[in-house]
């Protein structure tokens, strides 16, 4: 079945970079892309951004743009979201899910999420 | 950036009731308008996508509709397993907005 599964809980202190994974399994990883949520101690949704596993193509939301960079390795099915600079309000945990469409777009499914705590 | 506004922003309703959620985006979206549902400690899980369309596997009780600016999902007939936060996402154009989201609590 489709799944992403990705990498454990993570600490860090203000100012630090963190680099979450998401590995997919059960499809052709470079048919779809990627996208990375973000979802903050008891807040909704925050979309951060979307690359292509197809040819690596970004768009990030601008309230982290500077910060936050998306990759893929299409050798191991996985996709990375690195972000840098830390700051206390990016504790949260950070999903990825699976882009479906082309001109529609949809996500799904979802990793299971990361969370990651920023603190000194 | 479109903006999406739920409403309600909670609802307390018991087992068997039909249920309703909104959604206003900021600007006209056409049907580009996807719904999820999460459960406490757990990830989104698609139900509806392009306004109407419902996610494999979803159960029937669960419906979307509207188009340009106004939509709404509807739960039919509210089961145990339907008790969650409910988001609305849109997809009409960068960044991918979503709602702040309404949790639907038992009565």
């Amino acid at each position: 079945q489709v799944q992403l599964v990705q990498s454990g809980a993570e600490v860090k202190k203000p100012g630090a970079s963190v680099k979450v994974s998401c590995k997919a399994s059960g499809y052709t990883f470079t048919n779809y892309g990627i996208s990375w949520v973000r979802q903050a101690p008891g807040q909704g949704l925050e979309w951060m951004g979307w690359i292509s596993a197809y040819n690596g193509n970004t768009n990030y939301a601008q309230k982290v743009q500077g910060r936050v960079t998306l990759t893929t390795d299409t050798s191991t099915s996985t996709a990375y979201m690195e972000l840098r600079s830390l700051r206390s309000d990016d504790t949260a945990v950070y999903y990825c899910a699976r882009v479906v469409g082309s001109n529609y777009r949809w996500f799904d499914p979802w990793g299971q999420g990361t969370l990651v705590t920023v603190s000194s | 950036d479109i903006q999406m506004t739920q409403s309600p922003s909670s609802l307390s309703a018991s087992v068997g009731d039909r249920v309703t959620i909104t959604c206003r985006a900021s600007q006209s979206i056409s049907n580009y308008l996807n719904w999820y549902q999460q459960k406490p400690g757990k990830a989104p899980k698609l139900l509806i996508y392009a306004a109407s369309s419902l996610q494999t596997g979803v159960p029937s009780r669960f419906s979307g509709s509207g188009s340009g600016t106004d939509f709404s999902l509807t739960i039919s007939s509210l089961q145990p397993e339907d008790f969650a936060t409910y988001y609305c996402q849109q997809s009409y154009s960068s960044p991918h907005t979503f709602g702040q989201g309404t949790k639907v609590e038992i009565k």
